[in-house]
């Protein structure tokens, strides 16, 4: 079975602040993708990275895919209030299904 | 472009009574999947259709949930008799396809939910 663990499970920091959220598996992935969740909506895809070793920049958010291609890292810079929510990883398993297998959530609030 | 739409948002039953969920998927997409999503945790593929075929149901709870998606379009997920712990966000997303070619993963895109209270 695989599964995908992220670390924090909840963050709570002052805006300007940095964090680092993990998702750490022992399958590897052809690829993985991060989303982010508002209350009451669903997931919104934010990158997907697909080599061992990327690395993806989106604004004050940056992407890392481990080498081995089973761990990935989000790390955002002078956190904002709109940046609260609840960031998922996911894995795209291999095969011809099209399947996610999301981790199991970071819930991050950002206090003014 | 119009997104995935799912109805009703909220719904609120009582133990052992039924529900179901609707889900229209975005126009010309092929693919649609189920997602249970348990309060704070990530979401769980219940189903996953190609056209009105079934891909993968391997994670749904057969004796007391069902879903179709006859003419290969909308799709209904039925619960029957709920329990307590099917309360949960019912997700619906869709995708133009299995995987294109060269094994690309086609991007899914998710519809805003249901909320089920089970009391």
């Amino acid at each position: 079975t695989q599964l995908l663990e992220q670390s924090p499970q909840f963050l709570s920091i002052q805006e300007g602040e940095n964090l680092t959220v993990y998702c750490n598996s022992s399958s590897v992935f052809s690829s993985l993708q991060w989303y982010r969740q508002e209350p009451g909506e669903g997931p919104v895809l934010l990158v997907t990275v697909v080599t061992g070793g990327e690395v993806k920049k989106l604004k004050r958010l940056t992407f890392q895919f481990g080498d081995a291609r089973k761990d990935s890292s989000l790390h955002i810079t002078a956190a904002q209030p709109g940046d609260t929510g609840l960031y998922l990883c996911a894995g795209v398993s291999g095969g011809a299904t099209n399947k996610l297998i999301f981790g199991t959530g970071t819930l991050l609030a950002v206090q003014p | 472009e119009a997104g995935v739409a799912q109805s009703p948002r909220y719904k609120i039953i009582e133990k052992r009574q039924s529900v179901a969920f609707w889900c229209n998927p975005i126009s010309g997409h092929a693919t649609l999947y189920w997602y249970q999503q348990i309060l704070g945790q990530g979401p769980k593929l219940l189903i996953q259709f190609q056209n009105n075929g079934v891909v993968d149901d391997s994670q749904l709870p057969k004796d007391r949930f069902s879903a179709e998606r006859l003419k290969g379009v909308d799709s209904t997920l039925k619960i029957q008799p709920a329990k307590l712990e099917d309360s949960a966000v019912y997700l619906c997303a869709s995708s133009l396809g299995e995987r294109g070619l060269a094994g690309l993963y086609n991007e899914q895109f998710f519809g805003p939910g249901t909320r089920l209270t089970v009391l």
